[in-house]
């Protein structure tokens, strides 16, 4: 069964600095992975989606990368912003469904 | 357009009733996913619908727990004999096919009193 870690669990950083967040994965048979946030209390907001073949995507202040080979990912958030506060979860798909970690929880601080 | 929707927004029922959840997946999309998502824990899978059909409902805990999408989009999560035990936000996602790009609905928060 696919198991996924995300670290750090939490985090905090000053406004203004660039930060990652980084995701692994133990089976690397998988046909993409999506990075996704979620706000208190809400439901869950795609990041960015990278296909298997792919080495990266962007999005805007946000870079997120694959190598599905060793099982890692990594979200590049540049120049954080209070916004930016939020869990973040990190889920590859395989086997018909994403399978999630617990997330990284990111404070940005004014 | 419109994301996915899920309604009600928040159940409380008690122990051993029968509960239904519902999810409006983005129209056209094929693939219908439910997750469970536990306090301080990411969602966890519990079926996967492709059409009208039930392409994989390894996930699903116990056979209290049942779903269904007869016309192929909206779907019905329906749990008997509840238990506090399944107290959790039910989450359900859409996406035009199985592996591709997933949408959260804002989910179902159900606690068992």
């Amino acid at each position: 069964k696919q198991e996924v870690t995300q670290i750090p669990a939490a985090l905090s950083v000053p406004e203004g600095e660039n930060l990652v967040l980084n995701c692994s994965f133990t089976d690397s048979a998988i046909y993409n992975l999506q990075w996704f946030r979620q706000d208190p209390g809400k439901g869950l907001t795609s990041l960015l989606l990278i296909q298997s073949s792919q080495r990266e995507q962007t999005s805007g202040r946000l870079n997120a990368s694959l190598d599905k080979s060793s099982g890692r990912s990594t979200l590049y958030i540049a120049a954080s912003q209070p916004g930016d506060s939020a869990t973040y979860l990190c889920a590859p798909y395989g086997g018909n469904q994403f399978y999630f970690g617990t997330g990284t929880s990111l404070t940005v601080i004014p | 357009g419109a994301g996915v929707s899920q309604t009600p927004s928040n159940k409380v029922t008690e122990k051993g009733k029968y509960v239904e959840l519902r999810c409006d997946p983005i129209s056209g999309h094929t693939a219908l996913y439910w997750y469970r998502q536990s306090l301080g824990q990411g969602p966890e899978f519990l079926i996967y619908f492709q059409g009208t059909g039930a392409a994989d409902d390894s996930g699903l805990p116990n056979d209290r727990f049942f779903a269904v999408r007869p016309e192929g989009s909206v779907s019905t999560l329906k749990i008997q004999r509840t238990e506090r035990g399944d107290s959790a936000v039910y989450l359900c996602a859409s996406s035009s096919t199985g592996a591709d790009e997933q949408f959260f609905g804002p989910g179902t928060r159900l606690t068992v009193l």
